[in-house]
C-alpha cells in the first residue's frame, strides 16, 4: 500500500527551540496538506500545496510556523521558535487532483516543554 | 466557508449493535463528503464517501445517506465490532482543496 511517510513521529523539545516535521506525500500527488489535532480544537488545516506551489497557508501562525515543499517528495514544517501551545500531533496528507480523498500520515507528536 | 457539525461527540454501542453518526453542513455549494476513521496513534483513514449526485452509498458493514436538501449526512455501521471503536470524522469540501472537519465522534464498542 501507498503511504506517507511523516519524521519523526515523536519529538520532545524545549520552549525556544526550532522543531522541523517531515513528510514524504505518496509518489504521484501532486497536492500536500499540513494537519494540526489537538483536543480542543480538532483537526485544524494550516497550509497546503498543489505542484509544489503554496496554495493557502492561512491557518498557520506566520511569526513562527513555515512550510515548504523542497521537491516532490519532500515536505517539511518549521516552528521557530517553539512554544508550549504548539504542542499537538501534526499529520501531513498528500491527495491527487484526479481523486477527492486525502491519505493522512501517521503524524508527528510535538511536545514542547 | 462551510461549517460542520458532527453529533454525538462520544457513543457507546453493544456489539452486534448499529451505530449512527450525523453531520450538518452549511454550504449548499459543497458536493463532496467523506468519512475517516482514526485509531489510537495513527492518521484518519478515509472510510467512505459520498458525492452529492448520490443519496446513498454502502460498502459492507459501513452506509452513509446524504441528504442535501435538509444539508446533512450519516454514517451507519451494522453489526458492529469492537474493532470499530475508533474516533470518526466527517467532512465536506466544494473543491478539491479545502476539506471541512467535523469535531468527530469517539465510538466505543462493548463486547
Amino acid at each position: 500500500d501507498a503511504r506517507v511517510t511523516q519524521t519523526p513521529r515523536h519529538k520532545v523539545t524545549e520552549m525556544g527551540q526550532e522543531v522541523t516535521m517531515r513528510c514524504q506525500p505518496i509518489l504521484g500527488h501532486n497536492t500536500v496538506f499540513w494537519y494540526r489535532q489537538t483536543m480542543m480544537q480538532g483537526l485544524e488545516l494550516l497550509a497546503y500545496f498543489r505542484n509544489r506551489a503554496p496554495l493557502d497557508d492561512s491557518g498557520m501562525p506566520k511569526d513562527r510556523f513555515s512550510a515548504e515543499m523542497p521537491d516532490a517528495t519532500l515536505a517539511t514544517l518549521k516552528i521557530q521558535p517553539s512554544e508550549p501551545r504548539d504542542s499537538a500531533v501534526y499529520f501531513c496528507a498528500s491527495a491527487d487532483r484526479g481523486h477527492y480523498g486525502y491519505t493522512f500520515g501517521s503524524g508527528t507528536r510535538l511536545t514542547v516543554v | 466557508g462551510e461549517n460542520v457539525e458532527q453529533h454525538p461527540s462520544t457513543l457507546s454501542v453493544q456489539e452486534g449493535d448499529s451505530a449512527v453518526i450525523k453531520c450538518t453542513y452549511s454550504d449548499s455549494a459543497s458536493n463532496y463528503f467523506p468519512w475517516y476513521k482514526q485509531e489510537l496513534g495513527k492518521g484518519p483513514q478515509l472510510i467512505i464517501d459520498i458525492r452529492s449526485n448520490v443519496g446513498e452509498k454502502k460498502d459492507q458493514r459501513i452506509a452513509v445517506t446524504l441528504n442535501k436538501t435538509a444539508k446533512h449526512f450519516s454514517l451507519h455501521i451494522t453489526e458492529t465490532q469492537p474493532e470499530d471503536s475508533a474516533v470518526y470524522f466527517c467532512a465536506a469540501t466544494d473543491n478539491f482543496n479545502k476539506f471541512y472537519f467535523g469535531s468527530g465522534t469517539k465510538l466505543n464498542v462493548k463486547p
